[in-house]
């Protein structure tokens, strides 16, 4: 079936945007995760949903990153006033109860 | 908190030579294992994983992986690399349960010159 898909995959933003990256996981698969991925570094894990549920956003850098998945499908992370630390590759990833994840294409975030 | 580490950030092979990518986590608990790869312009695909059972683990494309518990290690080989392999490896971990994120270390990039 279809893979995790993730919008835009691209996305150029002036410092001090608001932008929003959407995810549309694997049909079924309960479990959402977002990843950030500096240039040059591993993914590093920001936020966890089972269903609607966030049960961990530790790894959210800042109250201006937000997540959510209203539905328990679609998934949304906002950021508010990007910086240009922003700047990265968003991952998102689902999974089916305690399955592996599977990663979508991701979406490149620019702040000038 | 853990952390994993992959001692090579690049690596350059020529085609049939063997490879061995190291990685070693810090947690002292129950872990599920795994090695991802990205190839040039893909997303991030599952190599292999661990969860329990026999330590040595066989993945696709011929790669298999070793889970040494003493060592905290979980490093990927192969016998015999092609140039399809270039890509970036990731060496990822998760608690026991796997509730949590993956951990991933920094990658390796690795480069098969034909």
């Amino acid at each position: 079936g279809a893979g995790v898909s993730q919008s835009p995959r691209y996305k150029v933003a002036k410092r001090g945007q608001d932008v929003a990256l959407r995810c549309d996981p694997i049909s079924g698969h309960v479990s959402l995760f977002w990843y950030q991925q500096a240039l040059g570094q591993g993914p590093e894990f920001l936020t966890y949903f089972q269903n609607e549920a966030q049960l961990d956003k530790s790894g959210l850098p800042s109250d201006r990153f937000f997540a959510e998945r209203p539905e328990g499908s679609v998934s949304t992370l906002k950021i508010q006033r990007t910086q240009q630390e922003d700047s990265a590759v968003y991952l998102c990833a689902s999974r089916h109860l305690g399955g592996e994840q599977y990663f979508g294409p991701g979406t490149r975030l620019t702040v000038t | 908190a853990q952390s994993v580490s992959q001692h090579n950030h690049h690596v350059i092979l020529s085609e049939a030579a063997s490879l061995e990518l190291g990685c070693n986590y810090s947690y002292g608990g129950t872990v599920n294992l795994f090695w991802y790869v990205q190839y040039p312009g893909q997303h991030l695909q599952l190599l292999l994983k661990y969860f329990s059972g026999d330590p040595l683990v066989k993945g696709i494309k011929g790669f298999e992986a070793e889970f040494i518990k003493s060592k905290f290690s979980f490093n990927l080989r192969k016998p015999s690399v092609q140039w399809s392999d270039t890509a970036e490896y990731f060496c990822a971990v998760t608690q026991g349960g796997g509730a949590d994120g993956l951990t991933f270390g920094k990658g390796t990039h690795l480069i098969i010159q034909p």
